[in-house]
């Protein structure tokens, strides 16, 4: 099964208007880790924002905000007011602190190609 | 700030020769980790490595190895590449010990063609 479901291969959005990008996860670990992390065209790979399993409040950085559901397990990621440069790859992955046994790495989901239109 | 320096940017190798992507970390980080990027896949983790000379096999390791020998550079070795080895490669590495919230570190990407 799917540790982390992405389920839009691709988006378009009207330059300013709100995006949500959605995630959900598969976890029987009770503490967990959530990321963000945005790939323009150029390839590098920018990480947004954090979300750990016990936070009580919706992480923020900016523009960027994560709608956490976890008893639905979701970890959905809303851009406010979106700009042409938000127009990339964006994944959501999950670090799983007591079963993830891969030396702190990311799970990752399969991604969204979010584009930005004016 | 964190570096992660992969040696090539794009790579284009024949069938069945032996390649190298090299990745080098500049803050003295236990863990390092190769991922392969593909259209519709996502991120996949190939091997990871929690110390020098230490390897772990990721969730595809078929067809690559890889070699620490020194704690800032993580090799993955494609014995015979081969067409479906064409794939953007990723580099990560993060320290020992982390927070629940340290974020991997990732270098720009190999994107290598095996044609």
């Amino acid at each position: 099964a799917q540790k982390i479901t992405q389920t839009q291969p691709g988006m378009f959005v009207q330059e300013k208007e709100a995006v949500t990008l959605d995630c959900t996860y598969d976890t029987s670990d009770p503490s967990y880790g959530l990321f963000w992390y945005k790939q323009p065209s150029s390839g590098e790979m920018i990480f947004l924002i954090y979300q750990g399993s016990y936070d009580q409040q919706n992480a923020t950085e900016g523009r960027y905000s994560l709608n956490f559901q976890k008893a639905r397990k979701s970890a959905n990621l809303v851009i406010s007011a979106s700009q042409l440069g938000d127009s990339a790859m964006y994944f959501c992955a999950m670090r799983e602190v007591d079963s993830g046994g891969g030396a702190d790495g990311l799970t990752f989901g399969k991604g969204t190609h979010l584009i930005i239109q004016p | 700030d964190v570096k992660v320096t992969q040696s090539s940017r794009y790579l284009v190798k024949r069938t069945g020769e032996k390649v190298f992507l090299e990745c080098v970390q500049d803050m003295d980080h236990e863990n390092m980790f190769w991922y392969r990027q593909d259209p519709g896949l996502g991120l996949r983790l190939i091997y990871f490595s929690y110390d020098v000379k230490m390897k772990e096999k990721g969730d595809i390791p078929e067809g690559y190895s890889v070699s620490r020998e020194k704690k800032e550079r993580f090799s993955l070795i494609l014995e015979s590449a081969s067409t479906n080895q064409t794939s953007m490669y990723l580099c990560a590495s993060i320290g020992g010990g982390v927070a629940y919230n340290s974020p991997l570190h990732f270098g720009n990407g190999t994107r290598l063609t095996v044609t």
